[in-house]
């Protein structure tokens, strides 16, 4: 059974940077996907960050690229999220994913998902 | 302000049909990207309920079915049960925004 979990700190100050891990079991990340970020803030729509294949390729959200790094660690399977000079309106859920789809990147969607996890950044 | 304008809310009583919008533009579901489906209980993970417009994965009901037409798509969900009320959005992709987007979300309540 695939499973994704979110981990970092909870709690940051603007600017800070909020940096997050997303394991994944029972799934190598080396496989042929890509793999996702997404935040829902709260009272508004969900917004995809970005996402990252084993190989480090990635897209980023335009709005967001100046700000996001994401990485991969295939030994620890595992991918990471960092968002730097985060601003108390970037409270959010922010989830992981997996990517999936059989035919060009525009066609893509997120077959796998993990709970979430609740990032506050206080003013 | 979410790039895929859904209603905020529907609701339906048990054993009804409801259906659910998308409304996009010419650059995202008028350009005929492909339309996914998504159902999320608050507090649990999403889960992928459409994929391709129209197809559901291995172990979704075929009570849930989608349609797309134009700059929008549509999510029924007919025969509806307790268990259906949850949060439901749609995802496309943008080539204005050049990125997956996705709708605000609607909250199906069943009465």
């Amino acid at each position: 059974q695939v499973q994704l979990q979110e981990s970092g700190p909870e709690l940051l100050k603007s600017s800070e940077t909020l940096s997050l891990i997303c394991t994944v079991s029972g799934y190598s990340i080396s496989r042929d996907h890509y793999w996702g970020w997404i935040r829902l803030p709260p009272g508004k729509g969900m917004e995809w960050i970005g996402s990252i294949y084993h190989s480090g390729s990635t897209y980023y959200n335009p709005s967001l690229k100046s700000r996001v790094t994401m990485s991969v660690d295939t030994s620890s399977n595992h991918f990471s999220l960092k968002l730097n000079s985060v601003t108390a309106a970037e409270t959010a859920m922010y989830y992981c994913a997996r990517m999936g789809g059989d035919y060009g990147a525009s066609s893509w969607y997120f077959d796998l998902w993990g709970r979430g996890t609740l990032v506050t950044v206080s003013s | 302000q979410s790039v895929l304008t859904q209603p905020p809310s529907v609701s339906g009583a048990p054993g009804q049909r409801v259906t659910i919008s998308c409304t996009g533009s010419g650059s995202s579901i008028g350009s005929g990207f492909d339309v996914h489906w998504y159902q999320q209980v608050p507090g649990t993970a999403p889960i992928l309920l459409i994929f391709g417009d129209n197809i559901r994965p291995s172990g979704v009901p075929d009570r849930f079915s989608a349609s797309k037409s134009g700059t929008s798509a549509s999510l029924a969900i007919t025969g509806l049960q307790a268990e259906d009320e949850a949060d439901y959005f749609c995802q496309t992709y943008d080539t204005s925004l050049s990125g997956w987007v996705f709708g605000g979300g609607t909250k199906l309540t069943v009465l």
